[in-house]
């Protein structure tokens, strides 16, 4: 069936740098896909929706120069974390539209990001 | 607002027994309900929807999930659980209206013990 990966699946970085977050849509397209961050025994919240050739669409209180999304194909969304500060700390998770299914998601297995 | 409030955080069941995990919501009209497992450091997996017509859906590993309009609920049931069906459930909702935008639950932890 369809499936979601995300690379990498675990990733330390320090304050200040960098670090990109790779989601794909294995074997369909995906005109949009979706970045959710999870913190510990909390639900998802939804951070934005990545639109394959458009601009990015934040949800209220995402800060759009820190979490840079690009959507470079109809296959490949990323999300960097601009200098990154421990309290980026989480777990990302990105999903894509189940094709022909209307409201289904598929999730990626999710990025642990630790930054020290 | 629209919400979806999972009221237990964390419930512990034995092996064999039966359980139900609560899921009201708060939304304009009528959403698309879905719940979801996550096993630990794991994606999340849908395990039922409901679009429309029979309130009762099954679902994979032998959930299934009623729909209660009157009660905006849709709890999700298992008539004997499993060891392996330790993970954490998400309830969650969607627009009918167009979008993919989902709402999810704070999650419950579900616990098996032998």
């Amino acid at each position: 069936g369809a499936v979601v990966s995300q690379h990498p699946s675990r990733v330390i970085c320090k304050s200040g740098t960098s670090v990109k977050i790779e989601c794909r849509s294995l074997d369909f397209q995906a005109t949009t896909m979706f970045w959710y961050r999870q913190f510990p025994k909390k639900s998802l919240m939804l951070m934005a929706t990545s639109n394959e050739g458009s601009k990015a669409t934040y949800e209220q209180g995402v800060e759009k120069d820190k979490f840079l999304i690009n959507h470079a194909s109809l296959t490949l969304s990323t999300l960097t974390v601009t200098s990154a500060h421990p309290e980026d700390s989480s777990f990302y998770i990105c999903s894509a539209p189940k094709p022909g299914q209307a409201y289904e998601q598929y999730f990626g297995p999710g990025t642990r990001l630790t930054v020290t | 607002a629209q919400s979806v409030t999972q009221p237990d955080i964390h419930i512990t069941v034995s092996e064999g027994a039966s359980l139900e995990l609560r899921c009201n919501y708060s939304y304009g009209a009528t959403p698309y309900l879905f719940w979801y497992v996550q096993s630990p450091g794991q994606g999340l997996q849908l395990l039922l929807k409901y679009f429309s017509g029979d309130t009762l859906v099954q679902g994979i590993k032998g959930f299934e999930a009623e729909f209660k309009r009157s009660q905006s609920s849709f709890n999700l049931r298992k008539p004997s659980v499993h060891w392996s069906d330790a993970a954490e459930y998400f309830c969650a909702v969607a627009p009918t209206t167009g979008g993919f935008k989902t709402i999810f639950g704070a999650g419950t932890r579900l616990f098996v013990k032998a």
